[in-house]
């Protein structure tokens, strides 16, 4: 069975703190992706990884990092945590082609800011 | 830039009736298209999606969906609905640029509401 697990379901961060959201997938796959889900604006792309150590932006990687050192595993990085960022944070990784493939989700990680 | 346009951010229907969910994607070149559903408090999975070939696609759980190039729009029916389709749909659009990443742009959603 497929899987794509993000370590935490529910997160609550103080206002500037430094927030980790991982995300680890067992498929072998090159591409991941870190979306943020808002109620009435559907799924933002904040960041996307074709391969280890490669990074791209999305529509809004503004106070965003990733890291992605292993292909297994993709990493979120709030460097200072704000309330505007409290949200559904969604990790997705899917083979590499020429745009085909199915994305497979993890849960998603409900951060809140406070 | 691709985008895509899911007019109704709720949809309600009685069970057993039939539904529609309408999509419509903005792009001057060919398209990838997809249909996700995410139940209650869970990630997304896809429902189905048009690679190519017919532009009838069935999808799982009784859904399905028509390619439409020419309104550019791709929505999603199910002909009888129960209480367990109670979800929210996203669609979604990638191009065919080819590439090493598929990126996936998605619509804002629609809840269906299934009511007995």
């Amino acid at each position: 069975d497929v899987k794509v697990t993000q370590s935490s379901r529910y997160l609550v961060k103080r206002t500037g703190e430094k927030v980790f959201l991982e995300c680890v997938q067992d498929m072998d796959h090159e591409n991941m992706f870190w979306y943020r889900q808002d109620p009435g604006l559907g799924l933002r792309l904040i960041y996307f990884s074709y391969d280890v150590k490669m990074k791209e932006k999305g529509d809004i990687p503004e106070g965003y990092s990733v890291s992605r050192e292993k292909k297994e595993r993709f990493s979120l990085i709030l460097e200072s945590a704000s309330t505007n960022q409290t949200s559904m944070y969604l990790c997705a990784s899917s083979l590499s082609g020429g745009g085909n493939t199915e994305a497979f989700f993890g849960q998603g990680t409900r951060l809140t800011v406070v | 830039a691709q985008s895509v346009t899911q007019l109704d951010s709720q949809v309600p229907v009685f069970e057993e009736a039939p539904v529609e969910l309408r999509c419509n994607y903005s792009s001057s070149v060919s398209v990838y298209l997809f249909w996700y559903v995410q139940y209650p408090n869970q990630g997304l999975q896809l429902l189905l999606k048009y690679l190519s070939g017919s532009t009838l696609v069935k999808g799982i759980n009784g859904f399905e969906a028509e390619f439409n190039k020419s309104q550019t729009s791709f929505h999603l029916r199910k002909p009888s609905v129960h209480i367990s389709d109670t979800a929210e749909y996203f669609c979604a659009v990638s191009d065919r640029t080819g590439g090493a990443t598929n990126k996936l742009i998605f619509g804002t959603g629609t809840l269906l509401a299934v009511q007995p």
